[in-house]
């Protein structure tokens, strides 16, 4: 089955500055890959996604960059914000089943 | 808010009990997925149903079941509860279940602790 690995688990940047997270997946018939940001004691809720067809994405501060041939994406933030502290996850599809990376913590410090 | 209602938030029982999680989708998506988040195990598919049918099956326990209503919503009961199935259970919904892939949107999730 699918098996997606994610780094860093833990990430600490100094607000203004970008934050990286990066994502490889096993099966290179997955053609879905969105993120996700999840808060403490809330559910995930979706950030940014791109398909298979689409090498980047992006959407105001966020953006997601997809490497078919390498079977990695990532995810970009830049100028961030306290607010951005939170975990994100990536996952992969194929089919409507979302396999999900371990997270990263991310911890903007002001 | 993304539409997803869950109840209840929270749920504390004994081990070898059995409860019942709910979902309601949000207006017009027609399947309903069921996750799970523990720690060690991270955020794990357990099952997905599309207009009252299972169509996707994950890691989810013989002891674990789900079931879509006609109305749309979803439950998911776990019986013979162990100390190692406290965790917090999601429910995504996305609009259909055709072979593109659809977004799913995710409640804000039930916390179970077996004692």
């Amino acid at each position: 089955g699918e098996n997606v690995e994610q780094h860093p688990s833990t990430l600490s940047v100094q607000e203004g500055d970008s934050a990286v997270i990066k994502c490889t997946y096993s099966d290179s018939a997955s053609n879905y890959f969105p993120w996700y940001k999840q808060e403490l004691g809330k559910g995930p809720q979706l950030i940014i996604d791109i398909r298979s067809n689409v090498g980047e994405k992006k959407d105001q501060r966020i953006a997601v960059t997809l490497n078919k041939t390498a079977k990695h994406f990532s995810l970009h933030i830049t100028e961030t914000q306290p607010e951005d502290s939170a975990v994100y996850f990536c996952a992969a599809s194929w089919g409507n089943k979302l396999t999900f990376g371990g997270g990263t913590r991310v911890l903007v410090k002001p | 808010d993304s539409g997803v209602t869950q109840t209840p938030k929270h749920l504390i029982t004994a081990t070898g009990q059995r409860v019942t999680l709910r979902c309601s989708p949000r207006s017009g998506d027609l399947s309903v997925y069921w996750y799970q988040q523990s720690l060690d195990q991270g955020l794990q598919f357990l099952i997905q149903y599309y207009n009252g049918e299972e169509r996707a099956k994950g890691n989810i326990l013989e002891r674990f079941s789900a079931q879509q209503f006609p109305d749309l919503h979803s439950e998911l009961n776990l019986s013979s509860l162990e100390l190692g199935d406290s965790a917090l259970y999601f429910c995504a919904s996305s609009l259909a279940s055709g072979g593109r892939t659809d977004t799913q949107y995710f409640g804000p999730g039930t916390r179970l602790t077996v004692l």
